[in-house]
Parts: structure tokens; sequence; C-alpha cells
């Protein structure tokens, strides 16, 4: 089975302030494929980030980077300086064959940047 | 570029009502998955389809049922409505059955049930 646990339900920050967020994965599988996903107040679910298991180097983009660390089951998210647009709730997803590729999603994290 | 498209994007109904939600996935996409997400809660697949056929069943009730059309679009269709099924809906798309890309979501359609 899978299973995607985000633990922070609630993460509040003022601007500027660097915030990670937290995802940890379970899954039999030895070729999977996690995900970030980020779903604004306008409710549309937006991709952001794709990484498969065979792929442990971390990714930066813009003030946006992952931490994929298999020996920890974990793809931790990290804005740095963060801005009031990233508000939003974030979600992490898992995709395995064992799960038929259908994405697990973790309960989201809900991101508060204060002004 | 053309979106996922949902509709409608609000609808408030009755128990025991029926309702029908309607999503139009990007061109050329074949695979639409629906996923319902109650308040505060994470998305749960409920059923998917590639290419017309049902392809993946997860947690759907039995009142649920959904279908994917010659066009690609699909439906879901909701009878007996119940206050528990007030969510945000979700239909998602991609292109081929056993996705490991990013699946592209529509805004979501908005259930209220009094």
């Amino acid at each position: 089975a899978q299973k995607v646990t985000q633990a922070q339900t609630e993460i509040s920050v003022v601007e500027k302030e660097d915030v990670t967020l937290d995802c940890v994965y379970e899954t039999r599988d030895t070729t999977y494929y996690l995900f970030w996903y980020k779903q604004p107040p306008s409710g549309e679910l937006v991709f952001l980030i794709r990484r498969n298991s065979f792929d442990e180097q971390n990714e930066i983009s813009g003030r946006y980077s992952w931490n994929f660390q298999k020996s920890t089951s974990s793809f931790n998210f990290t804005i740095t300086a963060s801005q009031v647009v990233d508000s939003a709730v974030y979600f992490c997803a898992l995709h395995a064959s064992g799960g038929s590729y259908i994405p697990t999603f973790g309960r989201g994290t809900s991101l508060i940047v204060h002004p | 570029a053309a979106g996922v498209i949902q509709s409608p994007r609000h609808l408030i109904k009755e128990k025991r009502e029926t309702a029908t939600l309607k999503c139009y996935p990007i061109p050329r996409h074949d695979t639409v998955y629906w996923y319902q997400q109650g308040p505060g809660q994470d998305p749960q697949f409920l059923i998917s389809f590639y290419e017309k056929m049902q392809s993946d069943k997860g947690s759907i009730p039995d009142r649920f049922s959904a279908q994917q059309f010659s066009d690609y679009h699909s439906e879901l269709n909701m009878s007996s409505l119940e206050l528990g099924d007030s969510a945000l809906y979700f239909c998602a798309s991609s292109s081929g059955r056993r996705n490991t890309g990013e699946l592209f979501f529509g805004e979501g359609s908005r259930l209220t049930v009094l």
C-alpha cells in the first residue's frame, strides 16, 4: 500500500522567512514517482515538481528547492524568502506501480505567509 | 493552452437529490481521474478512465457512477445525495493509462448538499 504523510497541518510565517514543508512516503515499490502540487485559494491543483525514485539529486527552481532522501523516505520542499503569494495548501503525492500509478496524496500543509 | 474544464463550478443540492458533474480533459489526453476533497482533507481517488473504459476504481460510493464518452469528456453522476457528499470534486487528465507524469487538474466543482 502507498501512503504519504505530511505531518504539518498548518505553517504560519512572515514574509521573507524560509520555510520547509515535510513529506514522508511509504511504498514497497522500487520504482515510484514523487510530486508536489500547490493549491492556491482559487482551488486548482498546480504541478510544481516530479521526482523519480532513481534520481536523488536535489533540485532548485528559483526560490523553491526540494530535498529527496530515500534513506529516510522523505521528499521535503523548501521555499526561500517566502512571499505572500506563496500562501496556499501544498500537497505531496506518490505514484507507484503497486498503486496502479494512481496518485496518493498527503493531507496537505497549509502555508500562510503574512506581510 | 487549454486546460481541464469542469462544470459546474458550484452546485447546491438537497439531500436525496441527484447531481452530475462534467469534465473536459486537455485535448489529446485520453485518461481522466476523479477525486473528492472534503473540507481540510486530502484528495481521495474515486475512479479513472482510459480510452473510454474504466481503468481503476477507488473509494467511489455505489450511489455514484461515471463514464467517459467518445470525445473523452467524463461525467460523474451522484444520486441519493447525502450531507457527507459535500466536497470539492476534482477532475484531472493525463496521457496514457499508467501515467508516471503529473496530472493536470481542473479548478474543481464544489458541491454543497443541504
